[in-house]
């Protein structure tokens, strides 16, 4: 079945600095998002990619989908504290019955 | 405009009883979706329905009940709750992305 690996599983970064984490999938899609979830809440979705080589921004974030359709990028540039919190890839196939799926996560921590 | 609700947000409850946990969107997605967070595993799916009265198995169904009689609710039932069940359940809707509920913590003692 279909596969997402996110990384970094997690990140330890200071105040400013800019940030990037990458999902790569076993197999095409069609649809790549990004969420972020804060302590005690639900995902929130940042970013919704349709295209292959999009980038799409956010604010200080920026998400890609990668041309290979097997890849995509998400960039946070002069991190601040709000932004700490897991930040999750998703994907859907190309087969009309595939339902998207999560990468585990990649938690931020900011370094006081 | 609440867009996804669950409730109740936090639970304990014994092994053996019965649990339900409810989700209500008002937007009228046509999919819903049931998933438990735990360390390590992410967010897995348990059970998803693509209509009312159309329901599925996820990746992890096993103790696990769902119906869906309207389009904007779908309750899971955990029919004689384990330990191993203690987890944060999230209720979520797509139309094209997926919006999550605020989750529900459930701890089974």
């Amino acid at each position: 079945g279909q596969q997402l690996n996110q990384s970094p599983q997690s990140m330890f970064i200071q105040e400013g600095e800019d940030v990037s984490m990458n999902c790569t999938s076993s197999s095409i899609f069609n649809t790549w998002l990004w969420y972020k979830q804060d302590p005690g809440e639900g995902p929130v979705l940042l970013i919704a990619l349709y295209k292959a080589g999009e980038l799409t921004s956010n604010g200080r974030l920026t998400a890609q989908f990668g041309i290979t359709r097997k890849d995509s990028f998400l960039n946070i540039s002069a991190s601040i504290p709000s932004d700490v919190g897991i930040y999750f890839c998703a994907g859907q196939g190309v087969n009309r019955d595939d339902k998207i799926i999560f990468g585990k996560g990649t938690r931020l921590h900011i370094l006081p | 405009d609440a867009g996804i609700t669950q409730s109740p947000r936090y639970k304990i409850t014994e092994t053996g009883r019965q649990v339900t946990l409810m989700c209500h969107q008002t937007w009228s997605h046509s999919y819903m979706f049931w998933y438990r967070q735990d360390l390590g595993h992410g967010l897995r799916l348990i059970y998803y329905s693509a209509a009312a009265d159309i329901t599925d198995k996820g990746e992890v169904p096993d103790g696990y009940v769902v119906s869906r009689s309207k389009t904007e609710n779908f309750p899971l039932t955990l029919e004689s709750a384990t330990r191993s069940q203690t987890s944060v359940y999230f209720c979520a809707t797509q139309a094209g992305e997926q919006y999550f509920g605020p989750g529900t913590r459930l701890t089974v003692t």
